[in-house]
């Protein structure tokens, strides 16, 4: 079953604006990633924060964690129209595979 | 540096045919890997995942099935496709334990 679930489910916002992502999740975890799809391909890894982690910062992007919760952001400053993707949150429990949300697709308006 | 291949990219079966999707990975040994299945406009879903050859664990009971017969093949098979069997199909790998998945570019399978 799904078990992280982003809002909003599209967004669409002017390049150079900020776009947040929130992504809420049910159970305990290790972990909490976050990957981006670009149209028709694969998936690409882009931060990880860690259960006892509460903010993590990677370029333009910074995610939060609230494990009281259960929830994540994912903020992207300054966008680009190459941004312009479906962003999904995944849990990790375990050894075995994460757990995705049904994902955010964001436009980047030129 | 580590790659991982599916192939083919896209593919199209009738109902009731047979299925081989392949994955390997490159310039990493005893990886975990997985297969998700994506349909339209959703998230991914775990279907299988191995932490090594010859072991297999199956998360949702389906028409599917997959194999490890070397360290970094993984494949997913199926005796006879339905139509709910289409989707996006990916594969990924992870060093250890926990960390981050890498993503292969995909399968898309349609099943007519």
């Amino acid at each position: 079953s799904q078990q992280g679930e982003e809002d909003p489910q599209a967004l669409s916002i002017q390049e150079g604006e900020n776009a947040t992502m929130n992504c809420s999740y049910k159970t305990s975890i290790n972990n909490l990633q976050w990957y981006r799809q670009n149209s028709g391909r694969g998936l690409v890894h882009l931060i990880l924060i860690r259960s006892n982690e509460r903010e993590k910062h990677s370029g333009r992007l910074r995610v939060t964690l609230d494990t009281s919760k259960k929830s994540s952001s994912l903020l992207i400053t300054a966008s680009r129209a190459a941004d312009t993707a479906s962003y999904f949150c995944a849990t990790a429990g375990g050894a075995d595979g994460l757990t995705f949300g049904k994902g955010t697709h964001l436009i980047i308006q030129p | 540096s580590q790659t991982i291949h599916q192939w083919p990219a896209t593919l199209v079966q009738p109902v009731g045919s047979p299925l081989s999707l392949e994955c390997t990975v490159e310039g990493t040994s005893n990886p975990n890997l997985y297969w998700y299945r994506q349909a339209a406009g959703r998230g991914l879903q775990l279907l299988f995942y191995s932490v090594g050859i010859g072991q297999i664990s199956s998360e949702v009971p389906q028409n599917l099935s997959a194999s490890r017969p070397q360290d970094r093949q993984f494949i997913l098979s199926s005796k006879k496709l339905l139509l709910s069997d289409s989707g996006f199909y990916l594969c990924a790998w992870r060093p250890g334990l926990d960390g981050e998945q890498y993503f292969g570019p995909g399968t898309r399978l349609t099943v007519t």
